[in-house]
C-alpha cells in the first residue's frame, strides 16, 4: 500500500527558509518520479517541482524557480523540498505525489501547512 | 504554460442524478506517441487528492464504474453515470503533456 506522509510545515517569517520531508513506504521509492504540488487557501491545485527517479532531471514552476529545491534521499525513502526566501504568497498546503508511468501524480500524501507572515 | 478551464465551475446534484464536467484546453494534449496526457482528480475534504481517470479515459484501480472520461485534442469530459453523496469534493482536471503541468481551476460538486 502506498504510503505518502509530508512533515515539516509551519509558520515562518517572509525571507526565511523552511524545509519539507515526505517519507514514503510501500513501493520502490528509488524507481518513481516524484513531485511536490501546493494548494493555497481556498485556492486550487499548483504543481511546484519534479524529481526524477535517480535526481538527474529536475524542473520547477516558475513562481519557485530559484528559491526552492527539491531533492531526494533513496536510501532513505525520503523526498524534501527546501524553500527559501519565502513569501506570503508561498502559504499553501504542500502535497508530495507520486510519478508513475500510468499517471503522472497516481498518489498524493496529506500535506503539510506551510503559513509565511509576519 | 497550457490554460485548462473547466465548467461549471460549480455543481449541486441530487444523488441517483447523473453529473458531467467539461475541461478544455488551449492546446492539443495529443503526444507524438498517440498518448493523450490528460487526467481526472477528485480531492475530498480531508483527504489527499485521488486519481480518477488517466489519460483522458482510463479508470484508475478501486474507481467506480460509475466514473467515466471521454474526449480528445482540446476537450474532454468526465462524467458520474449517478452520483452518490461520497462524490463530493473538487473535481480538477490535470494535464502532464508540458511542463509546468498545469490544472483546471476545478469544480465544486455538492449533493442537494
Amino acid at each position: 500500500q502506498v504510503h505518502l506522509v509530508e512533515s515539516g510545515g509551519g509558520v515562518v517569517q517572509p525571507g526565511r527558509s523552511l524545509r519539507l520531508s515526505c517519507a514514503a513506504s510501500g513501493f520502490t521509492f528509488r524507481s518513481y518520479v516524484m513531485d511536490w504540488v501546493r494548494q493555497a487557501p481556498g485556492k486550487g491545485l499548483e504543481w511546484v517541482a519534479v524529481i526524477s527517479h535517480d535526481s538527474e532531471a529536475i524542473f520547477y514552476a516558475d513562481s519557485v524557480k530559484g528559491r526552492f529545491t527539491i531533492s531526494r534521499d533513496n536510501s532513505k525513502n525520503t523526498l524534501f523540498l527546501e524553500m527559501n526566501s519565502l513569501r506570503p504568497d508561498d502559504t499553501a498546503v504542500y502535497f508530495c505525489a507520486r510519478g508513475s508511468t500510468i499517471a503522472t501524480f497516481d498518489y498524493w500524501g496529506r500535506g503539510t501547512l506551510v503559513t509565511v507572515s509576519s | 504554460d497550457i490554460l485548462l478551464t473547466q465548467t461549471p465551475l460549480s455543481l449541486s446534484v441530487t444523488p441517483g442524478q447523473p453529473a458531467s464536467i467539461s475541461c478544455k484546453s488551449d492546446r492539443s494534449l495529443l503526444h507524438s506517441s498517440g498518448r493523450t496526457y490528460l487526467y481526472w482528480y477528485l480531492h475530498k475534504p480531508g483527504q489527499p487528492p485521488q486519481l480518477l481517470i488517466y489519460e483522458v479515459s482510463n479508470r484508475f484501480s478501486g474507481v467506480p464504474d460509475r466514473f467515466s472520461g471521454s474526449g480528445s485534442g482540446t476537450d474532454f469530459t468526465l462524467k458520474i453515470r449517478r452520483v452518490e453523496a461520497e462524490d463530493v469534493g473538487v473535481y480538477y482536471c490535470m494535464q502532464s503533456l508540458h511542463l509546468p503541468y498545469t490544472f483546471g481551476q476545478g469544480t465544486k460538486l455538492e449533493i442537494k
